[in-house]
């Protein structure tokens, strides 16, 4: 699986937009874009995926670029329950196929 | 939320002791996994399984064992525990490629501490 590259660390205020970038610069045709992400000591937990076109769900919006090679998860108002490590993952689209974490984004978010 | 459950939640052992964590699902997914999580590394693959019987490694395997006897159970055993596995373990569960988005659910995790 292709290698993704995420800031350590971001900043954002309390009911602002949060848009946490994502490099995959190696990402093959049949590799998918996976956001996850993981409060505090919990599980992760899914977010939202795409191939290549931009995908929207009740969580949050991700953003693919044209050729694929990086991607924005955007949480459009993000609240103090949305401080996490945000994880972002390129898979095979293949049954059974294991997520690969990197070290993720954690993303503070303050009144 | 998905059927997952690991247990023990928390263990204190001492080096050289065996050790096994289960995964109990009541999903009837066919995909199991076990990670690992430690400071500075993130989540790493330990093992994971596909079906009952069938298994393969994952990024760090060394020093770890399953077995899936049954489709909702997915143990991992450490034969001989060393401190350097003192970690927190999570197990993850994902249905058939076909019948769902990719997603994995996990557990709450079990956090091990090798004394």
């Amino acid at each position: 699986d292709a290698k993704t590259t995420q800031p350590p660390s971001m900043d954002c205020a309390e009911g602002r937009a949060a848009n946490l970038p994502c490099n995959h610069s190696t990402i093959s045709g049949n590799e998918y874009v996976y956001w996850y992400r993981q409060i505090h000591s919990q599980g992760p937990q899914y977010i939202i995926h795409g191939l290549k076109n931009n995908e929207t769900n009740e969580m949050a919006s991700l953003i693919i670029t044209e050729d694929r090679k990086s991607s924005t998860l955007i949480l459009p108002h993000a609240t103090l329950r949305d401080t996490a490590v945000y994880y972002c993952i390129v898979r095979v689209g293949q049954a059974g196929t294991a997520l690969i974490f990197g070290k993720g984004t954690t993303l503070s978010v303050s009144s | 939320d998905a059927g997952i459950t690991q247990s023990p939640r928390h263990k204190v052992t001492e080096t050289g002791t065996p050790v096994t964590l289960r995964c109990h699902q009541t999903e009837n997914h066919r995909y199991m996994y076990w990670y690992r999580q430690d400071p500075g590394h993130g989540l790493r693959l330990i093992h994971y399984s596909y079906g009952v019987k069938d298994t393969d490694k994952g990024e760090v395997s060394d020093g770890y064992s399953v077995s899936r006897s049954k489709t909702e159970d997915f143990l991992l055993t450490l034969e001989s525990a060393t401190s350097s596995q003192t970690s927190v373990y999570f197990c993850a569960i994902s249905p058939a490629w076909d019948t769902n988005t990719g997603e994995l659910f996990f557990g709450e995790g079990s956090r091990l501490t090798v004394l």
